[in-house]
Order: C-alpha cells, then sequence, then structure tokens
C-alpha cells in the first residue's frame, strides 16, 4: 500500500533561520513522483516543489529545496531563511504509476509557525 | 488570470438535503479531482475525472456525486446518504496523467450541514 508519513504535527522555527519538515513515503512502485504543498490559513492549496523517483538531483525552487533520500524513503522538505509568511500547514504527497490512477496521497501535514 | 473557482466559500445546510458545489477552471486542464479535508487530516480523493464525460471514485466516494459534462466543470454533489457531510471541500486539476503534473487547487468550499 502507498503511504505518507509526517510525523511532525508542529514546528516552530525563528524567522531567517532554516527549517526542515520531515516526510516519509511508502510504495513498492518503482516510478513515483513527491510533491509539498502549502496550505495557508485562507485554506487553498499551494503547489511548492516536485520530486521524480528518478531524479538524481534534489529539486530546488526558490528558498525552497527537498532532501531526497531515496534509499531510506524520506523526502524531507528544508526552507531556507523563513519568512513571517510562511507560517502555514505544509503537506506531502506521492503520486504513484501502477495503481488504478495516478491520484496523489497526502500525508497528515506539519502546522509551521514562524517566529519573529 | 487562470485559475480555479469554487463557489460558494462558505455553505450551511440541515440535514437530509443534497447540496451541489461547484468547480471551475479556465486551465484547460484535462484531469479535474475532489477532496475532503477534516481537521487535523490531509486530504482524501472523493472521485475524479481523466476526460469529458468520464469519472472514477476515488477512496471516500459513498454519498457523493459528480458529473464531468464539460472540460471546464466538475460540480459535486454532496447527498443526503453522506453520514458525516461537514468538511473543507477542495476542487483540484492538472493538465493530465503524469508523474509530474502538479495538481492546481481551488479556494475551497467549507460545507456546514446541521
Amino acid at each position: 500500500a502507498q503511504k505518507i508519513t509526517q510525523t511532525q504535527p508542529g514546528m516552530f522555527v525563528q524567522e531567517k533561520e532554516a527549517v526542515t519538515l520531515d516526510c516519509t513515503y511508502d510504495t513498492s512502485d518503482p516510478s513515483y513522483g513527491l510533491f509539498w504543498y502549502k496550505q495557508p490559513s485562507s485554506g487553498e492549496m499551494i503547489f511548492l516543489i516536485y520530486q521524480g523517483s528518478y531524479d538524481q538531483q534534489n529539486a530546488t525552487e526558490g528558498r525552497y529545496s527537498l532532501n531526497f533520500q531515496k534509499a531510506r524513503k524520506s523526502a524531507n522538505l528544508v526552507i531556507s531563511a523563513s519568512q513571517l509568511g510562511d507560517s502555514a500547514m505544509y503537506f506531502c504527497a506521492m503520486r504513484a504509476v501502477g495503481g488504478a490512477t495516478n491520484k496523489l496521497i497526502f500525508g497528515t501535514g506539519t502546522l509551521l509557525a514562524v517566529q519573529p | 488570470d487562470g485559475g480555479i473557482t469554487q463557489s460558494p466559500k462558505y455553505l450551511f445546510r440541515k440535514e437530509g438535503q443534497n447540496v451541489t458545489l461547484s468547480c471551475e477552471q479556465n486551465l484547460n486542464h484535462d484531469a479535474m479531482y475532489w477532496y475532503r479535508q477534516d481537521p487535523g487530516q490531509g486530504l482524501r480523493l472523493i472521485y475524479y475525472s481523466q476526460i469529458v464525460n468520464d469519472f472514477q471514485k476515488g477512496d471516500i466516494a459513498e454519498g457523493y456525486s459528480v458529473s464531468r459534462e464539460k472540460k471546464e466543470s466538475f460540480p459535486l454533489t454532496v447527498t443526503s446518504a453522506q453520514k458525516n457531510p461537514t468538511a473543507f471541500y477542495l476542487c483540484a486539476s492538472s493538465q493530465g496523467e503524469r508523474l509530474y503534473y502538479e495538481q492546481y487547487f481551488g479556494p475551497g468550499t467549507r460545507l456546514t450541514v446541521t
């Protein structure tokens, strides 16, 4: 079965510091994609970053980077130089080929609070 | 601007009534999805559609129905058979089936049934 696990219900970080949000996944499919989304208090889901299972390098998008460790099945999100506007829920998600659909499977999320 | 619109943002209904949530996209995406989010939980897939006039059940389809008569529109009906309909509902779309296609989400509809 495919599964995403986010073990940190909540995190605090000081403004301008870096923070790592953990994500582990489980799948038997060799081909899969990993996504991170941000959900502010307003509710919309905002796509942040994508990592493919065959990508050789860790994905980066501005202040976001994905620490992809395939052997450990982890895909941690690193936010550098945290800003107050980064305070939100963060969800890790996976899409795998091989099932009836390549649907997105979400973790339970991590609530990040950036402190001034 | 291209995007996904959901209306209304807040919806209140009495128990036993059916209610339809709107989802429209102007991104020219083929695939559309409906998710449900409960407090403290991730998103769970209700229904999805990969092409017009075709849709499939997701993980929690019981008590819900959808239609896909136009590429741009994918309305969700929450029927009286849904035992616990109060939740936050998110609609999404993507270009298609490739792994790296991210899903774009609408602003969501918060449904309260009393």
